[in-house]
């Protein structure tokens, strides 16, 4: 079962921040936090990962609170094309390579 | 990042037939995966295959019904058999980008159609 809870949607205004939030409760010292994305009838496409410090690439920023029982997925300037199922995923330590999706947040950003 | 190619992309089939799904990634890999993803739901992880050895199926997947073949460490391929329209999904493979730190890459995936 997966180890992570999203809302199963959200709206956003094209330009605005989107913050998507990601409760992994049960997470284990040595897990990871990973955030993909799957834009309709295409593979999920990485976009960041963290295990306790926050993180910031090109694509998002990822926020992981210090007991790292929650974290929120931040795209700082959505844009329609960023309109997809987004899917935080707990991964590593005992459980391996295996990587189990969750039911994800469809964000919707609208014009 | 590592590029997956996958074949074919889609395909229309008849029920009782089988259809093979090839995966080929541009770079050696130790394990491959195999997702489903049925309409309108999140992926499901089928089995796990390593060059070498038997692929390891999770729970409500069984090797007669997708048999999986993982002849050298760039190469895998899952079948499909004796197609139901319950298996009209998308068929996704997925490795490990341990070297350049982006978690996994998944192909484009093979959308079956069975009727």
């Amino acid at each position: 079962d997966a180890k992570t809870t999203q809302p199963p949607s959200m709206d956003c205004a094209e330009g605005r921040a989107a913050n998507l939030p990601c409760n992994h409760s049960t997470i284990s010292g040595n897990e990871y936090v990973y955030w993909y994305r799957q834009i309709h009838s295409q593979g999920p496409q990485y976009i960041i990962h963290g295990l306790k410090n926050n993180e910031t690439n090109e694509m998002a920023s990822l926020i992981i609170t210090e007991d790292r029982k929650s974290s929120t997925l931040i795209l700082p300037h959505a844009t329609l094309r960023d309109t997809a199922v987004y899917y935080c995923i707990v991964k590593g330590g005992a459980g391996g390579f295996k990587t189990i999706f969750g039911a994800g947040t469809r964000l919707f950003v609208k014009a | 990042s590592a590029v997956i190619s996958q074949k074919p992309s889609r395909d229309i089939c008849q029920r009782g037939t089988s259809l093979t799904i090839q995966c080929q990634v541009d770079s050696q890999v130790t394990m491959m995966f195999w997702y489903r993803q049925q309409p309108g739901q999140s992926l499901t992880l089928i089995a796990t295959a390593n060059q070498g050895s038997e692929a390891t199926y999770e729970s409500g997947f069984v090797i007669d019904k997708f048999p999986i073949s993982r002849p050298n460490l760039t190469f895998s391929t899952l079948t499909v058999s004796n197609m139901s329209p319950e298996d009209s999904s998308i068929y996704l493979c997925s490795v490990e980008d341990r070297g350049t730190g982006v978690g996994y890459t998944f192909g484009s995936g093979t959308r079956l159609t069975v009727v």
